[in-house]
């Protein structure tokens, strides 16, 4: 099974600052990442495809980076709406379908 | 507009059997690929099981192969999640989840999910 690797578990930042969350594979999944946002209380809303594509509705603060086994999930601005636990996943080997271990994003 | 509305959670105690349902509409439930996620109290995303849009192809989690059987009528638009002896392990929350793929013999990530279900196992 692919195991995913996700870092750090928290993230405390100020409103308006620059968030970056990590994720690493281990093995190569080349382009085939995605990450979801989970807000307590609601189902997890897909943010992130094929490494880098944006769903559709999602803000243009949301960006994605990486390939192989090294992947980047940036917030340019944080907003208060943005408070929630972000999880990747790869897609490439299945099944397993295989997610992180989530990040948690807090307003500090 | 794509919704994924589920039914079937509740409190069952160990060794008894659940059925989960996923009703689908906005979209051809007939053409995608389908799965259910799952997240136990204070843990992360559980990918628990797979099908093909035909049902052709069902994939399993090793902690719930042969006990859980994902399945789908596709002339009613909907999946269904048997589970059957369950454990206090299963205790969590259960989401359907539409694959992004259509109408192929793969499957990809997951672009809509459902509300989610609770599913309690205690005595």
């Amino acid at each position: 099974d692919i195991v995913v690797t996700q870092s750090p578990a928290i993230l405390s930042v100020s409103p308006g600052e620059r968030v970056t969350l990590s994720c690493r594979t281990s093995e190569s999944v080349a382009g085939a990442f995605a990450w979801y946002q989970k807000k307590s209380g609601q189902a997890p809303r897909l943010l992130i495809y094929g490494a880098f594509t944006r769903a559709p509705g999602i803000p243009a603060r949301f960006s994605g980076s990486g390939s192989g086994t090294e992947f980047t999930l940036t917030i340019t601005s944080l907003q208060s709406e943005d408070v929630a636990v972000y999880y990747c996943q790869q897609y490439s080997y299945w099944p397993p379908w295989t997610f992180g271990q989530g990040t948690k994003v807090e307003i500090k | 507009q794509v919704e994924l509305m589920q039914s079937g959670g509740g409190v069952v105690q160990p060794g008894r059997s659940l059925r989960l349902s996923c009703a689908a509409s906005g979209f051809s439930f007939r053409s995608y690929g389908m799965h259910w996620v799952r997240q136990a109290p204070g843990k992360g995303l559980e990918w628990v099981a797979g099908t093909f849009y035909d049902g052709s192809y069902k994939y399993y989690a090793d902690s719930v192969k042969g006990r859980f059987t994902i399945s789908r009528d596709n002339s009613k638009n909907t999946l269904f999640l048997q589970m059957n002896s369950l454990r206090a392990e299963d205790t969590a929350m259960y989401y359907c989840a539409r694959d992004d793929q259509e109408m192929r013999n793969w499957l990809g990530f997951f672009d809509y999910w459902g509300q989610g279900t609770l599913v309690t196992v205690s005595s």
